[in-house]
């Protein structure tokens, strides 16, 4: 069965940088789209960054460009968010999300989740 | 594309039917998913293009609508089914409501 599983959350200084990771199995991870979602405590969800299955598109929402960057290693099977210059609103849970469609653009909705993986920036 | 769920709460008891509306700033045609998410758990997919159910959703759920404005609605609510619920839409990015709890009357 699909089984995302996040990793490299903690707690980090403003001004730091954290690089997260999402382990993929059970699909054939080169074919998706894949983004990375956040939930600050006690808040809804908020997509920040999305890549196409073959690597080449990439989206990301205004609250984090320039500081992030969403890479893939299909050799891995594995996700990657960058987050750089870490600000206290970044405070989250992080989840990564496979798109529906194989293959394309993205622009599906998330049909498989992670379990999340939470960043606490503070001082 | 903002998202705006109504109410941000409901108290319902078990085995009453329930309706959640969702309402987009701007047309997203058919291209909105309901999630279902539980304290401590990651979202899960209940409803995808409006009103397909996701595999392994019980037909007790059922959506509709098109355009801006769309519901969710549970034919008999089960003990399982209290938690809080999102829209998304993602005809132009991917943007989600601010969710509505379904809570124990």
């Amino acid at each position: 069965q699909v089984r995302l599983v996040e990793s490299g959350g903690g707690i980090v200084q403003p001004g730091r940088s954290l690089r997260l990771s999402c382990a993929a199995s059970g699909f054939t991870f080169s074919s998706y789209s894949m983004h990375w979602v956040r939930q600050a405590p006690g808040k809804g969800l908020e997509a920040v960054a999305v890549l196409s299955y073959d690597g080449v598109k990439k989206f990301y929402a205004d609250s984090v460009k320039g500081r992030f960057t969403i890479s893939r290693d299909s050799s891995k099977s594995a996700l990657y968010l960058q987050m750089n210059n870490l600000r206290p609103e970044d405070t989250a849970v992080y989840y990564c999300a496979r798109e529906s469609v194989m293959g394309g653009s993205p622009g599906s909705y998330f049909q498989h989740w992670g379990q999340g993986s939470p960043v606490i920036v503070s001082s | 594309i903002v998202m705006t769920q109504s109410p941000a709460t409901l108290s319902v008891s078990p085995g009453e039917r329930v309706t959640l509306s969702c309402r987009a700033s701007q047309s997203v045609s058919s291209k909105l998913a309901w999630y279902q998410q539980k304290p401590g758990q990651a979202p899960r997919l209940f409803i995808y293009d409006a009103s397909t159910r996701a595999t392994g959703i019980p037909a007790r759920f059922s959506g509709s609508g098109s355009g801006t404005e769309f519901t969710l609605s549970i034919s008999s609510l089960q003990s399982e089914d209290f938690a809080v619920y999102y829209c998304q839409q993602y005809h132009n990015w991917w943007t989600f409501g601010q969710g509505t709890k379904v809570e124990i009357k």
